[in-house]
């Protein structure tokens, strides 16, 4: 049972436009959410988090934003670069003593 | 500040055969995870630990799978013997006190 989910494998978007990915959670008691960007043949890079108690976090060109009645977290990357292709996976942790869950992932593609 | 370490980036052995995966965390970094990533998927948690005590391996499989964090800061898997399907990159992560994770490159593991 997916606790985290990621409904769509892929995105495409043209450059300088807004790239928006999705992410869904099923266990209300997560209470921090963490995107991260993965480029092939490296490890997962931490991008931006937010904590349960704020709706949108902002960092740069990045944004998450929060919406737990729906159980549903976006990132926004404006304006989408061709550097920002790479997979994007959604993770989230109850507390301090939770485990960090994945998403599967989001390839974005950001064509110039 | 140098990141996550691991080695070897790449491994090949033939199936029956012993591996070891090594990690080197973050300077300072108590909590330290190894993930299992296969193809298209995201990473899903082996093993977690808070210093060096392991407090949640449920989903280490322990008939073949081992970990070792002595004195609370590097790491070493193990799986003996190798099954074809452990063919996957195994990363490790390290965070402070279970908050934003940071990874390693990760161990590309190719068993024959």
């Amino acid at each position: 049972d997916q606790q985290v989910k990621q409904n769509s494998p892929s995105l495409s978007v043209q450059e300088g436009r807004i790239s928006i990915l999705n992410c869904d959670y099923t266990n209300s008691m997560f209470d921090y959410f963490l995107w991260y960007k993965k480029y092939p043949a490296e490890g997962p890079t931490f991008l931006i988090s937010i904590s349960s108690i704020k709706d949108k976090n902002e960092d740069g060109r990045f944004t998450v934003f929060l919406n737990k009645s729906a159980k549903h977290l976006s990132l926004h990357i404006v304006p989408s670069q061709p550097g920002d292709s790479a997979v994007y996976f959604c993770a989230a942790i109850r507390g301090s003593q939770g485990n960090l869950i994945f998403g599967k992932g989001t390839k974005l593609s950001v064509k110039p | 500040e140098a990141g996550v370490v691991q080695s070897p980036r790449y491994k090949i052995i033939e199936k029956k055969q012993p591996v070891a995966f090594w990690c080197n965390p973050i300077s300072g970094h108590n909590t330290l995870y190894w993930y299992l990533q296969n193809l298209g998927q995201g990473p899903e948690l082996l093993i977690r630990y808070e210093n060096e005590e392991a407090v949640d391996d449920s989903q280490l499989p322990k008939d073949r799978f081992s970990a070792e964090r002595l004195k609370g800061v590097d790491s070493t898997l193990k799986i003996q013997p190798a099954e074809l399907g452990d063919s996957a990159v195994y990363l490790c992560a390290s965070s402070f006190h279970n908050t934003e994770a940071f990874f390693g490159q990760g161990t590309r593991l190719t068993v024959v």
